[in-house]
């Protein structure tokens, strides 16, 4: 069936290294993809999107990559912190028969763990 | 500015109570949606409610059922609980059911144990 999920489950690394979180979906006509962080004990938050009309994307310390060719994307996180440290998810609105942005369909999660 | 409040913060029931949990949406939003969130792994969908109706559902039973009310708060229904439903449940604000973004505002969830 079709999926949104992550490469690898965890991921450390030290301070300071550059992080890069993998995902892989399926739908084909999927065109927005989002990235969400969440700490431990507390509700996701938004990181940064991108639309596939575009194959990359900056926020602030993070760039995340659109491979449509291959349905990848990645999240990459610069110089990473310690308060980095959380589950990363990437979601899918459109995968499920959402009909709009609030219905996400999220993958496992790879859990960041960055180490001072 | 408040983001989105839930509550009760945790919770007990046992096997086939009902439990209501509630929601505050983050001031300036009308859309809540609802997400249960097993213990490691992803938040999954259960409904999305906007202008006080149900707009989306997830794959969820019928036990589940939800309201929003007209100052956009809302609840979660769950009856005759199952061990199964012991989980982190999430509520989640937008503005207009979320059109044009995937820009959520999660609250910090209310933690439900079945036993």
């Amino acid at each position: 069936g079709e999926s949104v999920g992550l490469h690898l489950p965890t991921l450390s690394v030290q301070e300071g290294d550059n992080s890069i979180i993998n995902c892989a979906y399926s739908n084909s006509a999927s065109d927005y993809f989002i990235w969400y962080k969440q700490e431990s004990g507390k509700g996701p938050q938004f990181i940064i999107d991108i639309r596939s009309n575009m194959d990359k994307r900056q926020g602030q310390r993070v760039t995340v990559l659109l491979n449509k060719t291959v349905k990848h994307l990645s999240l990459q996180i610069a110089a990473t912190q310690p308060g980095d440290s959380a589950v990363y998810f990437c979601a899918d609105p459109l995968l499920g028969g959402g009909t709009s942005y609030g219905k996400l369909t999220f993958g496992q999660g790879t859990i960041l763990t960055v180490h001072p | 500015d408040a983001g989105v409040t839930q509550s009760p913060t945790h919770l007990i029931k046992t096997r086939g109570q009902q439990v209501t949990l509630r929601c505050s949406p983050k001031s300036g939003h009308d859309t809540v949606s609802w997400y249960q969130q097993a213990l490691g792994q992803g938040p999954q969908f259960i409904f999305q409610y906007y202008e006080e109706e149900e707009r989306q559902r997830g794959n969820f039973p019928d036990r589940f059922s939800g309201h929003q009310f007209p100052n956009y708060s809302s609840e979660l229904n769950v009856n005759a609980l199952l061990l199964g439903d012991s989980a982190l449940y999430l509520c989640a604000s937008s503005f207009r059911a979320g059109g044009g973004t995937g820009e959520l505002f999660f609250g910090e969830g209310s933690r439900l144990t079945v036993l």
